[in-house]
């Protein structure tokens, strides 16, 4: 069954800590993207990458952190210092980047609440 | 920014009743997307336009592209209780990013 896995559904930390959301996939996709939902809102792009071991920042990308070690992995760390990072993370594949043919699928994200 | 916005942010409507969300972008775009997002959940892909086309068709789903007015309509006909979400665009201009609205809250009463 071919899909984008992301853990925790929920998770809860405190403030100063650092955090990292799981993002797997099994579509053989080489492009992986980031993004944040604030309620109410777009979606906004943190981080994203083309290819194993290479990602670049997006809009968003300060007090967060990424690799991507593996194809199908590309985990997201996010760190003491974003400052607001209590949202709706959501993780995304494509086959190719943004051009003529491409869509993104999504995982089911992760719901962060930092108090 | 060439971010999408959607218009209206919100719409209620009966079920059976059409259901028309519009897009505007701000520059050249290479193809231009419709997601749906049921509260609390991912996106899911509903349609994909190129810059060459002009309307395409998926089931209930037509969306009209007018790069002249840099905007994007999509309708959905004979609407349904199931699809009550959130409706995004996304464009696309070659580069490696996606830029999404803020999407048309969409409530389908039945």
């Amino acid at each position: 069954d071919g899909g984008i896995t992301q853990s925790p559904k929920y998770l809860f930390r405190k403030e100063g800590q650092n955090v990292t959301l799981s993002c797997e996939q099994n579509l053989n996709h080489d492009a992986m993207y980031w993004y944040r939902q604030d309620p109410g809102q777009g979606l906004r792009l943190i981080y994203y990458s083309q290819i194993v071991n290479d990602f670049q920042k997006g809009d968003i990308a300060e007090g967060y952190s990424v690799s991507r070690e593996k194809k199908e992995s590309f985990p997201l760390t996010v760190t003491s210092a974003q400052k607001n990072p209590t949202a709706f993370y959501l993780c995304a594949s494509s086959i190719f980047l943004a051009g003529s043919r491409n869509e993104q699928y999504f995982g089911p994200g992760t719901r962060l609440t930092v108090t | 920014s060439q971010q999408g916005e959607e218009d209206p942010q919100a719409l209620s409507i009966q079920e059976g009743e059409n259901a028309t969300m519009n897009c505007s972008y701000k520059t050249s775009i290479n193809n231009l997307q419709w997601y749906r997002q049921n509260s609390g959940r991912g996106l899911v892909h509903l349609i994909l336009i190129r810059s060459n086309e002009r309307e395409k068709h998926s089931g209930r789903l037509r969306v009209t592209l007018d790069t002249s007015k840099k905007s994007s309509s999509l309708l959905i006909t004979a609407s349904r209780a199931a699809d009550t979400a959130s409706y995004f665009c996304a464009t696309a201009s070659g580069g490696h990013k996606f830029y999404f609205g803020s999407g048309t809250k969409l409530n389908v009463k039945p």
